[in-house]
């Protein structure tokens, strides 16, 4: 069982918002740097986010994350059919040595 | 272009072994921490084991830990894993995965592989 808790799934139509959650603690998203992950059907994982709101070159700026305390956020605006896959959130906890962790998981359904 | 090509999964009984491999290509292989990430069967993601540039920092996972042996060859351009005493429990695809930087702990992973499916049962 992760300790980043994410709901498994959020949906919003073509064009509208979706905000995916990730709640971790003091051990994890308190006090390290996170990261998001796209992984759509058939594909491999992809990295949307790092450093809490930096996005790798190429990522569109539909996508931004933030965070605040032991929280963080993604944010997709202007949804596209094409962004239909599962995100996971990431963080290094400092409670299990050097353990990278993901969360939990989230479908992101377009109505 | 960054590559990373995983191959050596496959159906095995549980207590046996498995090798891993992961071809690197389009970067200084020798210049990045790496790591294996896998997801079982209706399951989300799992960090499973990392490695420094060098080779002298490993990390695992707690579930393999003293099962599992990452390892890296940097004139092959190649990272490793080996896997022994393997359960139902390991049956996942196994991604190879770069860091983007030298050291553990890893603070975000920056390229993927395809993967690697491992499947464990008699």
């Amino acid at each position: 069982q992760s300790v980043l808790t994410q709901p498994p799934s959020v949906s919003a139509a073509p064009g509208q918002k979706v905000t995916v959650s990730c709640s971790g603690s003091s051990s994890n998203i308190g006090e390290n740097f996170v990261s998001w992950y796209q992984h759509l059907p058939g594909t491999a994982p992809k990295l949307l986010i790092y450093g809490n709101n930096e996005r790798p070159s190429g990522i569109p700026d539909r996508f931004s994350g933030s965070k605040s305390g032991s929280s963080a956020t993604l944010d997709i605006t202007g949804l596209q059919t094409g962004d239909e896959g599962d995100y996971y959130c990431g963080t290094w906890d400092t409670d299990v040595g050097a353990d990278f962790v993901f969360g939990t998981g989230t479908k992101v359904i377009v109505l | 272009e960054v590559q990373l090509v995983e191959s050596g999964g496959g159906l095995v009984e549980p207590g046996r072994s498995l090798r891993l491999s992961c071809a690197a290509s389009g970067f200084t292989f020798e210049d990045y921490a790496m790591h294996w990430v896998r997801q079982g069967p209706r399951r989300g993601l799992e960090w499973v084991s990392g490695i420094s540039w060098n080779g002298f920092i490993t990390e695992y996972v707690d579930s393999v830990k003293g099962r599992f042996t990452i390892s890296r060859d940097n004139a092959k351009n190649s990272l490793y894993l080996e896997m022994t005493s393997l359960r139902a429990e390991d049956t996942a695809l196994y991604y190879c995965v770069k860091d983007p930087l030298r050291h553990l702990p890893s603070y975000y992973m920056d390229v993927w592989g395809k993967g690697t499916t491992v499947t464990v049962s008699s």
